[in-house]
């Protein structure tokens, strides 16, 4: 079990570029969550995945933000046009489907920094 | 919809104090409720949960949460602290049967000596 990795850690960009964020789940985990943090808050809920389907997105998730699953593996988070407003902790965690199945593994995230 | 509610934003406590961390939800159907733990400059980790059975249910670091419907509430208490329990708790809650997790704004547990 080597956890949840996200790819960068860091990442600094301008108002306005694009930016893309990796998460690898563990393995056997079919479903994926991405999350955003800013300090002070708890992780509020962006999007989340069954395998390669896109089961639900936050209502306050712009059309800036897109994310893919496409072979139910790995995950890619987009921002498009970056706005100083989405500098934030973005967390990817997984689930997977023996037993009891809740516990989420977070990984340590990627810090958007929007200058 | 559902949401959570963590009334206290920080609560200090002297080692070896008991401590309650609140947490209130709100849901119209029947909802999973968790407590999750972040440490200085780690990811989050489960502490407990509450699926159904028995409405106390014990985590890990000695820490224990009561499931009571009717005030809906879900708190988590510890007999006797030691600083290493400083760190950021967020309980969270999803509607059994789906896999969205709603957590609240956090409690910041910081241990005295």
């Amino acid at each position: 079990d080597t956890g949840v990795s996200q790819d960068p850690r860091h990442k600094i960009t301008k108002r306005g570029q694009n930016v893309t964020f990796r998460c690898d789940p563990i393995s056997e985990h079919n479903r994926l969550y991405w999350y955003r943090q800013t300090l002070g808050q708890g992780p509020e809920f962006l999007t989340y995945f069954q395998n390669e389907a896109q089961l639900e997105k936050s209502r306050l998730l712009s059309d800036r933000f897109s994310a893919e699953r496409p072979k139910g593996s790995f995950s890619t988070l987009e921002i498009q046009r970056t706005e100083q407003g989405d500098s934030a902790m973005y967390l990817c965690a997984s689930s997977g489907r023996q037993g009891n199945n809740e516990k989420l593994f977070f990984g340590s995230g990627t810090q958007l920094s929007v200058l | 919809a559902q949401s959570v509610t963590q009334l206290d934003s920080q609560v200090p406590v002297f080692e070896e104090a008991p401590v309650e961390l609140r947490c209130n939800y709100s849901s119209s159907v029947s909802v999973y409720l968790f407590w999750y733990v972040q440490y200085p400059n780690q990811g989050l980790q489960l502490l407990l949960k509450y699926l159904s059975g028995s409405t106390l249910v014990k985590g890990i670091n000695g820490f224990e949460a009561e499931f009571n419907k009717s005030q809906t509430s879900f708190h988590l208490r510890k007999p006797s602290v030691h600083i290493s329990d400083t760190a950021e708790y967020f309980c969270a809650v999803t509607p059994s049967g789906t896999y969205k997790y709603i957590f609240g704004t956090g409690t910041r547990l910081k241990v005295l000596a």
